[in-house]
């Protein structure tokens, strides 16, 4: 089947430790980002990827890190330096152009212990 | 930066009837694009309909279209005939057309919809 994953579906992350999220697509698309969903403030860009070894910061990547070593992979680091992280995350990938449509992977929910 | 507003937090409908969910955006571009992704419990956002700002007709997607006003910068998502899958939240977002600006889109904080039975 086509399409984005995300793992792990839930995440528990400890204090002062950095966790990875997983982002994997076989469409074929040149594009992926990453935004941070918080309720009442819709979706957030931390960052995004246009080709493979080359990403850019969105609004809100402070205490984030990101690689695209392979095109089909995109994932998110969420350091200690991030101090509030629980949030959901939600990765989606596009063909990079100007017809691009976003399509969007099932999403992973981080929680602090 | 672009901003995109959707200014009803929350609208009810009865099944079977027609609903309007409103959006609002600002730019000083003349070519992008503009969406309707709809986000059910499941929290798996989804295209509901896409709409290209050099295009005047309204795009439609069965018992979804939209009503694209430029000049207005205003971009409303009508549901007919609304079922009880349409429950969710609908998020509206813009995107300019212009690659070397990143292809980056722009969310309104959502209008969350309850299907009345």
């Amino acid at each position: 089947d086509g399409g984005i994953t995300q793992s792990p579906k839930y995440l528990f992350r400890k204090e002062g430790q950095n966790v990875t999220l997983s982002c994997e697509q076989n469409l074929n698309h040149d594009a992926m980002y990453w935004y941070r969903q918080d309720p009442g403030q819709g979706l957030r860009l931390i960052y995004y990827s246009q080709i493979v070894n080359d990403f850019q910061k969105g609004d809100i990547a402070e205490g984030y890190s990101v690689s695209r070593e392979k095109k089909e992979s995109f994932p998110l680091t969420v350091t200690s330096a991030q101090k509030n992280p629980t949030a959901f995350y939600l990765c989606a990938s596009g063909i990079a152009g100007a017809k691009e449509t976003q399509y969007f992977g099932p999403g992973t929910r981080l929680l602090v212990l | 930066a672009q901003t995109v507003t959707q200014s009803q937090p929350e609208m009810s409908v009865q099944e079977a009837e027609t609903v309007t969910l409103s959006c609002t955006y600002d730019t000083s571009e003349s070519d992008y694009y503009l969406f309707w992704y709809k986000q059910p419990p499941s929290r798996q956002m989804i295209l509901v309909i896409r709409q290209e700002a050099y295009k005047q007709q309204n795009a439609t997607e069965n018992r979804f279209s939209v009503n694209f006003q430029k000049a207005a910068k205003s971009f409303s998502l009508k549901i007919s005939d609304s079922q009880l899958g349409d429950a969710a939240m609908y998020f509206c977002a813009y995107r300019t057309r212009s690659y070397f600006t990143g292809n980056q889109f722009y969310f309104g904080t959502g209008t969350s919809l309850t299907v009345i039975p």
